[in-house]
């Protein structure tokens, strides 16, 4: 089954605790990102990856880093996190370029950081 | 700059009503316009594209360059039809970012 697997799905976690969420794909797709989704706000896109090795900011970077060193996995580190990462998280993958116009989502990771 | 703008954060309707959920776009160039829908404790997915120009679930999405709109509409809300629903456009040159709006929750009531 085609699909984007983000763990895990819940954390609670401290200021200063470093973490990291995964994200996999299975659909060969070159373009991946994570959002993050907060009431009133929508989908703001922290950092995307066009392919292997090959990743750049998005709108909301600040206290994120990702790596793609693996077409297939995008994960989302947080070296420091700090109580205004508390979100709800979205990994997406799609193709890239002028078939790209479906994104698929992965589940979510509910983060609070107390 | 892209934006994309959802004017109602919630929109509540009878069984049977005509919905209409609005967007409005502020794009420069030629957008691809998108909607996705998130129903309760599922993950977004793609509802429909205005490049498709087709009806999913009964719904459908005009796109209006003169009034920078793609407001979704769908003449008779059921109850499954409760979700959250976002606005989103894709700029030509962007590869596959998409940006957002910030949402609509649809309450469709019995």
């Amino acid at each position: 089954e085609a699909q984007v697997t983000q763990n895990p799905r819940y954390l609670i976690t401290v200021t200063g605790k470093k973490l990291t969420v995964t994200c996999s794909q299975n659909m060969n797709h070159e373009y991946m990102s994570w959002y993050r989704q907060d009431p009133g706000l929508g989908l703001r896109q922290i950092y995307y990856s066009m392919n292997v090795e090959v990743t750049d900011k998005g709108d909301v970077p600040e206290g994120y880093k990702v790596s793609r060193k693996e077409k297939r996995n995008f994960p989302l580190i947080l070296e420091s996190p700090s109580p205004n990462q508390t979100s709800l998280y979205f990994c997406a993958s799609s193709l890239f370029g002028v078939m790209a116009y479906e994104q698929y989502f992965g589940p979510g990771t509910r983060l609070t950081v107390t | 700059a892209q934006r994309v703008t959802q004017p109602e954060k919630l929109l509540s309707v009878f069984k049977g009503a005509p919905v209409e959920l609005k967007c409005n776009y502020s794009y420069s160039g030629s957008p691809e316009l998108f909607w996705y829908v998130q129903y309760s404790r599922q993950r977004l997915q793609l509802l429909l594209r205005h490049i498709s120009r087709e009806s999913i679930k009964g719904f459908t999405a005009d796109l209006n360059k003169g009034e920078t709109s793609f407001h979704l509409k769908k003449p008779f809300a059921q109850e499954e039809d409760s979700a959250m629903y976002y606005c989103a456009l894709r700029a030509s040159n962007q590869g596959g970012k998409l940006i957002f709006g910030q949402g609509t929750e649809l309450s469709v009531k019995p």
